[in-house]
């Protein structure tokens, strides 16, 4: 089966500053990759997505690109604000042989955008 | 707006005890999906379901059972609670079994099992 790995576990960043959490994912027949981020006690959310045939995707300071030959992908947040504090976590989404697809997700990066 | 909603927020249960958590989505949707997540795991699929009656183990059934008999409603069970389910469960919901989409979550339900 799928199998998604996340890193980096935390990350801590000044605001204003750069952030990029990487995923790899293992079944090249995965076709569809959501990021999710969930604020202190909340559900998570869909923040961004891309598909197999687009390589980038870009909505304001988020942008994810997509390496399918490498088999990974990369969520980038620009300008952090603290409200960018959260739990992030990717995801890979593989077909069922019976059709259908399943999500296999990371194990989540912290960010934390300090002051 | 999607609304996915999850019969308890907080739960404590005894070892042994037969635990029932409902999940209900109001979007008409074909796909649900019960989750539990740990810190440090990430979010794992437990169960899912394309439609009514149907059902289908994700990565970690061992020790739950999952009933749908309505399309809106997707229930997660534990035959026999044990101290090792204690964790937040998430049930989510999403459009077409076709093509992957949006999941959309609902509160979760932390579960202490004693």
């Amino acid at each position: 089966g799928e199998n998604v790995e996340q890193h980096p576990s935390t990350l801590s960043v000044q605001e204003g500053d750069s952030a990029v959490i990487k995923c790899t994912y293992s079944d090249s027949a995965s076709n569809y990759f959501p990021w999710y981020k969930q604020e202190l006690g909340k559900r998570p959310q869909l923040i961004i997505d891309i598909r197999s045939n687009v390589g980038e995707k870009k909505d304001q300071r988020i942008a994810v690109t997509l390496n399918k030959t490498a088999k990974h992908f990369s969520l980038h947040i620009t300008e952090t604000q603290p409200e960018d504090s959260a739990v992030y976590f990717c995801a890979a989404s593989s077909p069922l042989t019976g059709g259908g697809n399943k999500l296999t997700f990371g194990t989540g990066t912290q960010l934390k955008v300090e002051l | 707006d999607v609304k996915v909603t999850q019969s308890s927020r907080y739960l404590v249960k005894r070892t042994g005890e037969k635990v029932f958590l409902e999940c209900v989505q109001d979007m008409d949707h074909e796909n649900m999906f019960w989750y539990r997540q740990d810190p440090g795991l990430g979010l794992r699929l437990i169960y899912f379901s394309y439609d009514v009656k149907m059902k289908e183990k994700g990565d970690i059934p061992e020790g739950y059972s999952v009933s749908r008999e309505k399309k809106e409603r997707f229930s997660l069970i534990l035959e026999s609670a044990s101290t090792n389910q204690t964790s937040m469960y998430l049930c989510a919901s999403g459009r077409d079994r076709r093509s992957p989409g949006e999941q959309y979550f609902g509160p979760g339900t932390r579960l202490t099992v004693t």
